[in-house]
């Protein structure tokens, strides 16, 4: 069984740019989340996807965005690139379903640097 | 989501048993309580999971105090593939869909395993 796919792996942007990294769940999972990690805040949630729907977003600026296609695939991206953006940016994918306590299947992420 | 406390690192030594301590005296009746571990360049993998019972898999143990204001995670023999950072994380169950790809990360514990 294929894991969460996170393309591309490695990504070098200058500020002011923009960037879309891709998600793509196991299949059958309807839920991708979205975390931004650092060393200095650890690991953040961004945003939720549920059936092509934003269902929660954590405390970031509206310079992150996502989406989430029909096939349950998930696009996140981030405009105005920013130093402090330089991230591993991690997508989780999940079943979703009602009184399932939720584990996360996580891919190894999209490494952004931003010079 | 409730807060964790764990101590910052541990160590131990390959084959031997180890206990990951965590602490949440504000847990609340529906919270429950999970573990993820982030191994070097790696995006976080779930562990274990529990509500009130101890529970066991392939991976380790979750020993769930009697008042559920900690837990610990055991690691029966540790292996040097064990060296990872571990995370304690409540999360709430069937949450109405608000928060379900939602998980809080705390700074987690640092294992080292010698050899």
């Amino acid at each position: 069984k294929a894991g969460v796919t996170q393309t591309p792996r490695y990504l070098i942007k200058t500020r002011g740019q923009q960037v879309t990294l891709s998600c793509s769940p196991i299949s059958g999972h309807r839920s991708v989340s979205w975390y931004q990690q650092t060393p200095g805040q650890g690991l953040q949630f961004l945003f939720e996807y549920f059936s092509e729907t934003q269902r929660n977003k954590g405390n970031f600026p509206g310079r992150f965005s996502g989406r989430q296609f029909s096939n349950s695939r998930s696009e996140m991206n981030v405009s105005t690139l920013e130093l402090g953006d330089s991230a591993l940016y991690l997508c989780a994918s999940s079943f979703r379903l009602a009184g399932d306590t939720g584990e996360l299947f996580f891919g190894e992420g999209s490494r952004l640097t931003v010079l | 989501d409730a807060k964790t406390t764990q101590p910052n690192s541990m160590e131990s030594n390959e084959e031997e048993p180890v206990h990951l301590p965590c602490n949440h005296s504000t847990i609340s009746g529906t919270d429950y309580i999970h573990w993820y571990r982030q191994l070097p360049s790696q995006g976080p993998e779930y562990v274990i999971h529990g509500l009130t019972s101890n529970v066991n898999n392939r991976m380790a143990s979750l020993a769930i105090a009697e008042d559920r204001k900690s837990s610990t995670l055991i690691l029966h023999r540790a292996t040097l593939r064990d060296a990872a950072v571990y995370y304690c994380i409540l999360k709430r169950s069937n949450a109405g869909g608000t928060s379900y790809g939602k998980l809080t990360f705390g700074q987690g514990t640092i294992l080292t395993v010698h050899p």
